[in-house]
């Protein structure tokens, strides 16, 4: 099993530009989520999907979308992509086992917006 | 949410027991306390989590306070592999796991 994986691992963008990040996962999770982490903090929800054809907003949703393409992909969109979006952003999944569950995360997508 | 305090920083030494503290002091009845762990430059990896009992695995060990207002995460014997960030979360499932990630605790290993 891949696990988690996310592409890009690397991308520049200049102010304005728009790009989708994409993450999958071979696990059969039903929810997946979108996390951001600047330097030295920790991380923070972006958007989530509980399960397959649901979105959320989590703690900053502010100047992103995203699409849960089917149970494996979920992918996040950047309209027009901010210096303040530069950061590392990290897709997770997670399948409930009784009132819990652990996450399990991807390798991150190093972004930079000049 | 609940917030959880922990140090920024620890340094313990290799082979060594490791015992890193969490505050939770406004937890609920509902909350599991979970802990991850950030090596450097890789997404984040789950180590353990409990409720209100004391849990052991491969990774850890989890103490629960009898009030449950604070925990330690364990490390029985430290390696160099065991540097990372390590992160004390409260978390309910509602429909979904959220996490919210505080700044956690930076554990340095000397060889």
């Amino acid at each position: 099993n891949a696990g988690v994986t996310q592409t890009p691992k690397f991308q520049v963008l200049k102010t304005g530009q728009s790009m989708t990040l994409q993450c999958a996962q071979d696990m059969n999770h039903n929810s997946m989520y979108w996390y951001r982490q600047d330097p030295g903090m920790g991380l923070r929800l972006i958007y989530y999907s509980a399960s397959e054809g649901t979105t959320d907003k989590g703690e900053v949703p502010n100047g992103y979308n995203v699409s849960r393409l089917n149970k494996r992909e979920f992918s996040l969109r950047l309209e027009s992509a901010a210096p303040s979006q530069t950061s590392v952003y990290f897709c997770a999944s997670s399948e409930r086992r009784g009132k819990t569950n652990e996450q399990f995360f991807g390798p991150g997508t190093r972004l930079t917006v000049l | 949410d609940a917030k959880t305090t922990q140090p920024n920083s620890m340094e313990s030494n290799e082979e060594e027991p490791v015992h890193l503290p969490c505050n939770h002091s406004t937890i609920s009845g509902t909350d599991y306390i979970h802990w991850y762990r950030q090596l450097p430059s890789q997404g984040p990896e789950y180590v353990i989590h409990g409720l209100t009992s004391n849990v052991n695995n491969r990774m850890a060990s989890l103490a629960i306070a009898e009030d449950r207002k604070s925990s330690t995460l364990i490390l029985h014997r430290a390696t160099l592999r065991d540097a990372a960030v390590y992160y004390c979360i409260l978390s309910r499932f509602q429909g979904a796991q959220k996490l919210v990630f505080g700044q956690g605790t930076r554990l340095t290993i000397n060889p």
